[in-house]
């Protein structure tokens, strides 16, 4: 059974400081993997997916997230975090492009 | 290009009452999601549309809870009767076909008490 873990409910770092989340993911096929941004009181914004080829991926916002099929991990990170990045972070597996299986989710504090 | 619209923003009813909300996705969105988000968890699929067509409902208490697509466009998902554990943010979503990408509505969140 598919499913997803983001052992990390919460992180906080300093702005200017770099990030990384980690996720964890169970798929008995090629996963489709993303991550979700959400801000309180909005709906989910995608980063980035990834589905193939390069492994390394780059989002919005400067995100990038890597696909390592050994680790079954797909762990998202910035360079360096600024105060609008605080928000929650959802990581989801899916065996296309629809029906997603999501992560309990990471919630990123920034400190000034 | 406006984005899912969902109401209403939030809702307080009492237990045993029923409840209804509605979604109206991006225009030419084949796809329609209805997602429960309990606090602290990550979004769970209840169902899945394909135009008016439910892909997947397996997911969904059938017993309490229901859902439709008419005509393939604007969407309603109903709950009777609630139950305390219904309390959750109901987040619509959708997308069009041939896409990688869902769109989020900004969620209904339901408070039973």
């Amino acid at each position: 059974a598919q499913s997803v873990t983001q052992p990390d409910i919460h992180i906080t770092v300093s702005e200017g400081a770099s990030l990384e989340l980690r996720c964890n993911y169970s798929y008995g096929a090629t996963p489709y993997l993303f991550w979700y941004v959400q801000s309180p009181g909005q709906g989910l914004q995608l980063l980035l997916k990834y589905f193939s080829g390069d492994t390394l991926v780059q989002g919005i916002k400067g995100f990038e997230a890597e696909f390592k099929r050994s680790q079954s991990s797909f762990n998202l990170r910035k360079p360096s975090v600024h105060w609008s990045d605080a928000a929650e972070y959802f990581c989801a597996v899916g065996a296309n492009f629809n029906k997603f299986y999501f992560g309990s989710g990471t919630k990123l504090n920034v400190k000034p | 290009e406006a984005g899912v619209a969902q109401s209403p923003r939030y809702k307080i009813i009492e237990k045993r009452q029923s409840v209804a909300f509605w979604c109206n996705p991006i225009s030419g969105h084949a796809t329609l999601y209805w997602y429960q988000q309990i606090l602290g968890q990550g979004p769970k699929l209840l169902i899945q549309f394909q135009n008016n067509g439910v892909v997947d409902d397996s997911q969904l208490p059938k017993d309490r809870f229901s859902a439709e697509r008419l005509k393939g466009v604007d969407s309603t998902l109903k709950i009777q009767p609630a139950k305390l554990e219904d309390s959750a943010v109901y987040l619509c979503a959708s997308q069009p076909a041939g896409s990688t990408e869902a769109f989020f509505g900004q969620g209904t969140r339901l408070t039973v008490v």
